[in-house]
């Protein structure tokens, strides 16, 4: 089945910094990639994903990109401000099929 | 739109006693998912409802625990006896097409 890992577990940036996050998936027929983020004791919450058809999305200070040939899509977060501070998720699924998450990254932004 | 819920909130009980999870999906998702996040982890499939038939159990530690979703629309998640290692957080979500809604969570410890 499918395996997502994603790197680093921890990383720390300066408030107005970029910060990436990155995630390899082993499934080649998996087509959905999303990105979730969760704040402290809170649900996760859908911020960007992206579909095999597509190399980078944005919406705002977020991106995503994928390299279906290398197996890896990428979160990119520009001028990063302290309410990004959170733990993010990536996931990998076959459409239909479950997600399968990554063990998450926290994200602290110092101001 | 109404988000996805969960009760309770939290739960404290004995090794060896029993628990039940609720959730109430978004309304018209026919899709249903069961995740346990234990602590520092990313979510983990435990099972995948379509309407009122199960699509994928095969995460699901079937000697204890049981799920059910009656007339496709509310889910029970039931664990039965609990062990130490079910401490966590027990997430339902829900979806239309691939991306997820999470619930709050049930937040589960066993002593």
């Amino acid at each position: 089945g499918e395996n997502v890992e994603q790197h680093p577990s921890t990383l720390s940036v300066q408030e107005g910094d970029s910060a990436v996050i990155k995630c390899t998936y082993s499934d080649s027929a998996s087509n959905y990639f999303p990105w979730y983020k969760q704040e402290l004791g809170k649900r996760p919450q859908l911020i960007i994903d992206i579909r095999s058809n597509v190399g980078e999305k944005k919406d705002q200070r977020i991106a995503v990109t994928l390299n279906k040939t290398a197996k890896h899509f990428s979160l990119h977060i520009t001028e990063t401000q302290p309410e990004d501070s959170a733990v993010y998720f990536c996931a990998a699924s076959i459409d239909g099929t479950p997600l399968v998450f990554g063990k998450g990254t926290r994200l602290s932004v110092i101001a | 739109e109404a988000g996805v819920a969960q009760s309770p909130r939290y739960k404290i009980i004995e090794k060896r006693q029993s628990v039940a999870f609720w959730c109430n999906p978004i309304s018209g998702h026919a899709t249903l998912y069961w995740y346990q996040q234990i602590l520092g982890q990313g979510p983990k499939l435990l099972i995948q409802f379509q309407n009122n038939g199960v699509v994928d159990d095969s995460q699901l530690p079937k000697d204890r625990f049981s799920a059910e979703r009656l007339k496709g629309v509310d889910s029970t998640l039931k664990i039965q006896p609990a062990k130490l290692e079910d401490s966590a957080v027990y997430l339902c979500a829900s979806s239309l097409g691939s991306g997820y809604t999470f619930g709050s969570g049930t937040r589960l410890t066993v002593v």
